[in-house]
């Protein structure tokens, strides 16, 4: 069965760069969310949206955007880079907003910054 | 933000021991669910609770959805090793639109 799919898998960055990490939902999920997890830690939720419209925020920096395009997939807009952004990047999706917690996650971006 | 504590942080055990694991939280939840997470991979959902005093399994795993709403315990018996990884517990407390984690419980087998 088809899973959510992250591209890239591995991204290496120096400070005050740009990155775009993309996220492809399972097919017919609407809801995609973005989590950061930092080596040891628990994932963090950063945002998510429902039917390409943003429904919550969590703690995603201001340098940080993202979006849900119309065939649902989502990018996620990273300036002026920090180290402190080096982590894993999960994207989930599930079919309905928040779907009792079953979420998806696809196998994670890992951004390095230098 | 909500806070779930997950204890322990992380378990040394022998190939064939069972396992206990749980988290609680000063908040009332409606949903409870525990993730297992593998070195390098996203957490892949094991088990969703619903209801309280619920006891859900998937084969040697068991979950638990506590009477008080605060609390869940996931047990894992007779251990092998592809058991190892972080699993995470994670729910939907009152009033939530978002899902939040525990702190992980990392499970070490010894064979």
């Amino acid at each position: 069965a088809a899973g959510v799919i992250q591209s890239p898998r591995h991204l290496i960055k120096e400070k005050r760069e740009t990155a775009t990490l993309k996220c492809y939902p399972i097919p017919r999920h609407d809801t995609v969310y973005w989590y950061q997890q930092g080596p040891g830690q628990d994932p963090q939720f950063l945002i998510s949206f429902y039917e390409k419209m943003q429904s919550d925020k969590g703690s995603i920096p201001d340098r940080f955007s993202a979006q849900q395009f119309s065939d649902y997939h989502s990018e996620l807009n990273m300036s002026s880079l920090e180290l402190g952004d080096s982590a894993l990047y999960f994207c989930a999706s599930s079919l309905g907003y928040l779907a009792n917690g079953e979420l998806f996650f696809g196998e994670g971006s890992r951004l390095t910054v230098l | 933000g909500q806070q779930l504590n997950q204890s322990p942080q992380s378990m040394f055990i022998q190939e064939g021991e069972d396992v206990s694991m749980n988290c609680t939280s000063s908040s009332i939840f409606n949903t409870w669910l525990w993730y297992k997470q593998d070195p390098g991979e996203g957490p892949v959902l094991l088990i969703a609770l619903y209801k309280a005093g619920e006891l859900t399994s998937n084969g040697r795993l068991t979950a638990q959805f506590g009477i008080t709403r605060k609390d869940s315990f996931l047990n894992i018996s007779a251990s092998i090793p592809s058991d190892v990884g972080i699993y995470f517990c994670a729910g939907l407390y009152q009033g939530a639109q978002k899902l939040v984690f525990g702190q992980g419980t990392r499970l070490t087998i010894n064979p």
